[in-house]
């Protein structure tokens, strides 16, 4: 019983394509993320939401949407894409937004752009 | 803002030996502290984290880690190392007024060697 999943597993897309990630979560938490990993395994918040409403947005670029149609759900969809977004892109939950709560963790969507 | 320097980059330990992961954090207000673990291909877990109280903290696999205020650190630690610990491990802190928002050392990565 996957807590968090996220599909697809792999993307490769050519440069300028629009890609979507899609993120679930069945642990009833209030709050979800979306972190970045690149190739030297740096980890950083992208964006977050606690029960559908914006909370973290990092200088992100505007390429870089997430939707959260309801708190089980963050997806992501990235416009234009550039080789530099080829990247691991994790998602995330938590019970809530206190800084104190632990985030469970997706397996992560390879993201390759030629 | 807040910033986690994980000084080693690359961990080589043989089996059954002791290995400690150094992790130091800046910050100018009071942070949560974390260890997360990611095994090859895998999302994260956490494996301990400090909120208050006793500064050691213990995770059910032997890892034990030890916040210590005045130097800003929470190094991590295993007497006794399995091939199965073979992983990347990721020091994080949260700002403890500022909401879920985890800043990530670079990581360490363990390598057992039998």
């Amino acid at each position: 019983d996957t807590a968090v999943s996220q599909t697809p597993k792999y993307l490769v897309t050519q440069m300028g394509n629009d890609k979507s990630i899609k993120c679930e979560q069945n642990l009833g938490h209030d709050t979800m993320y979306w972190y970045k990993q690149d190739s030297k395994k740096f980890l950083k918040i992208m964006f977050s939401y606690n029960n559908k409403e914006l909370i973290i947005n990092e200088t992100v670029p505007n390429r870089f949407s997430p939707k959260s149609p309801d708190k089980a759900h963050l997806n992501l969809h990235i416009n234009s894409l550039e080789l530099g977004d080829s990247a691991v892109y994790f998602c995330a939950s938590s019970q809530d937004r206190l800084a104190k709560e632990t985030q469970y963790f997706g397996p992560g969507t390879r993201l390759l752009v030629l | 803002a807040q910033s986690v320097t994980q000084l080693d980059s690359q961990v080589p330990v043989f089996e059954e030996a002791p290995v400690e992961l150094r992790c130091n954090y800046s910050s100018s207000v009071s942070v949560y502290l974390f260890w997360y673990v990611q095994y090859p291909n895998q999302g994260l877990q956490l494996l301990l984290k400090y909120l208050s109280g006793s500064t050691l903290v213990e995770s059910i696999n032997g890892f034990e880690a030890e916040f210590n205020k005045s130097q800003t650190s929470f190094h991590l630690r295993k007497p006794s190392v399995h091939i199965s610990d073979t992983a990347e491990y990721f020091c994080a802190v949260s700002v403890k007024a500022a909401g879920n928002k985890l800043t990530f050392g670079g990581g360490t990565r363990v390598l057992v060697k039998p």
